[in-house]
């Protein structure tokens, strides 16, 4: 156990709607990051942020959108969903603001399908 | 850019054969960092491993063992006297001082152990 928490675990919604998964940081870490794993763009990352605010943006469509709220749990925001987007969304957190010097744990991850 | 390749995609040995997953990586920056992550079935991602770039010992824990070599890029796996529990994906990423400092991952390798 990682202790990175994600919310829901499975998730099956229609194309053209609106997601929202949760993730709950290990104690004590104030970075959070998201990635998404497809089976054809493998481990992707999408956004990070960092005791509230956004730090680092990658590969993250304009339809997706995150925040991280003052008890450092996240929300990731999928909207517009289309079948492209089934995948599995990763949460993880480090103690710090940079990936670099620190291990960056993962949650167990969120599968979404959308159909 | 940071690239971490991972040319072995699948790779299926018979239990307490010795197994070796390959992992090369390609950064400009002189400080960065070397993870393996497992991935079962189940599709967590487990945190095995990180190493930094000014320490090229290297490491060995139970059956698991890696070899850092600067010289050639590379972050290689070991797993002696393989189990069947050992069938998993398993992904080397990279995270640097620099500009990308998230993790970039490569492309995994499905290591399948027979009974």
């Amino acid at each position: 156990d990682s202790g990175v928490t994600q919310t829901p675990k499975h998730l099956i919604t229609a194309t053209g709607q609106r997601v929202t998964l949760r993730c709950s940081p290990r104690s004590g870490d104030l970075s959070v990051y998201w990635y998404q794993q497809s089976l054809d763009q493998g481990l992707q990352f999408l956004i990070q942020y960092y005791n509230g605010e956004e730090r680092a943006k990658g590969n993250i469509l304009e339809r997706f959108s995150a925040q991280q709220f003052p008890d450092l749990h996240s929300e990731l925001n999928l909207s517009s969903l289309e079948l492209g987007d089934s995948a599995l969304y990763f949460c993880a957190s480090s103690v710090s603001g940079t990936a670099s010097g620190n291990t960056i744990y993962f949650g167990e991850g969120s599968w979404l399908t959308v159909v | 850019a940071q690239k971490v390749t991972q040319a072995q995609t699948e790779i299926s040995v018979v239990e307490k054969e010795d197994v070796t997953l390959d992992c090369v990586y390609e950064t400009r920056d002189t400080t960065y960092y070397l993870f393996w992550y497992k991935q079962p079935p189940s599709g967590e991602l487990v945190f095995l491993i990180r190493r930094n770039s000014f320490d090229e010992q290297n490491e060995i824990s139970g059956r698991y063992s890696w070899n850092f070599q600067k010289s050639t890029s590379s972050f290689n796996f070991t797993i002696t006297a393989s189990q069947v529990v050992d069938s998993a994906v398993y992904f080397c990423a990279l995270s640097s001082s620099g500009s990308a400092r998230q993790l970039t991952f490569g492309s995994g390798t499905q290591l399948t152990v027979l009974p």
